[in-house]
């Protein structure tokens, strides 16, 4: 069935360090991936995003990387900061013409400084 | 502008009981999706429309549930005969389009009693 795995369930690095974020997801016929950051008590907000024409996509210091033929997906968070503590979901969407996303569990990550 | 909004922010009820949850989407957003997030997990999709119509409403847990968006703005989900087990964040996110970014609104906590 329809299923989106995200790894690690936590992550903590020191400030200055790089942060990855890895998904899989089920359904070869996903063509939007988006990734969300939730702080605690918030509503979740998109920070990237990437659909299937495209292997990767950079904006500052966050990139994602989509291998369709493996079928997963990656955030990088570069030169992590304490304010990118949060949590990350990535979510993939899924066949039908239209974005019903399915997400990860998702990821604490905790920048120490 | 104005993001999505929701209210209540938080509604306690006791087991039995009927409930309404209301979203207000972005102006012009023709699409509306709903979701629930129980604690540490990600969102689990439950309804979209498309206009005034529930286009996918195959995430609806059961016929305790049911949405409504009769003038293809507002939107309310609808909780009847409320159990324990529907106590959760529920999230509304609209999009301008079908295919585009959803934004997602604050939530409504609802504990069940």
């Amino acid at each position: 069935g329809e299923n989106v795995e995200q790894h690690p369930s936590t992550l903590s690095v020191q400030e200055g360090d790089s942060a990855v974020i890895k998904c899989t997801y089920s359904d070869s016929a996903s063509n939007y991936f988006p990734w969300y950051k939730q702080e605690l008590g918030k509503r979740p907000q998109l920070i990237i995003d990437i659909r299937s024409n495209v292997g990767e996509k950079k904006d500052q210091r966050i990139a994602v990387t989509l291998n369709k033929t493996a079928k997963h997906f990656s955030l990088h968070i570069t030169e992590t900061q304490p304010e990118d503590s949060a949590v990350y979901f990535c979510a993939a969407s899924f066949s039908g013409g239209y974005n019903k996303l399915i997400f990860g569990a998702g990821t604490r990550l905790a920048v120490h400084p | 502008g104005a993001g999505v909004s929701q209210t209540p922010s938080n509604k306690v009820t006791e087991k039995g009981k009927y409930v309404e949850l209301r979203c207000d989407p972005i102006s012009g957003h023709t699409a509306l999706y709903w979701y629930r997030q129980s604690l540490g997990q990600g969102p689990e999709f439950l309804i979209y429309f498309q206009g005034t119509g529930a286009a996918d409403d195959s995430g609806l847990p059961n016929d305790r549930f049911f949405a409504v968006r009769p003038e293809g703005s507002v939107s309310t989900l609808k909780i009847q005969r409320t159990e324990r087990g529907d106590s959760a964040v529920y999230l509304c996110a609209s999009s301008p389009w079908v295919t585009d970014t959803q934004y997602f609104g604050p939530g409504t906590r609802l504990t069940v009693l």
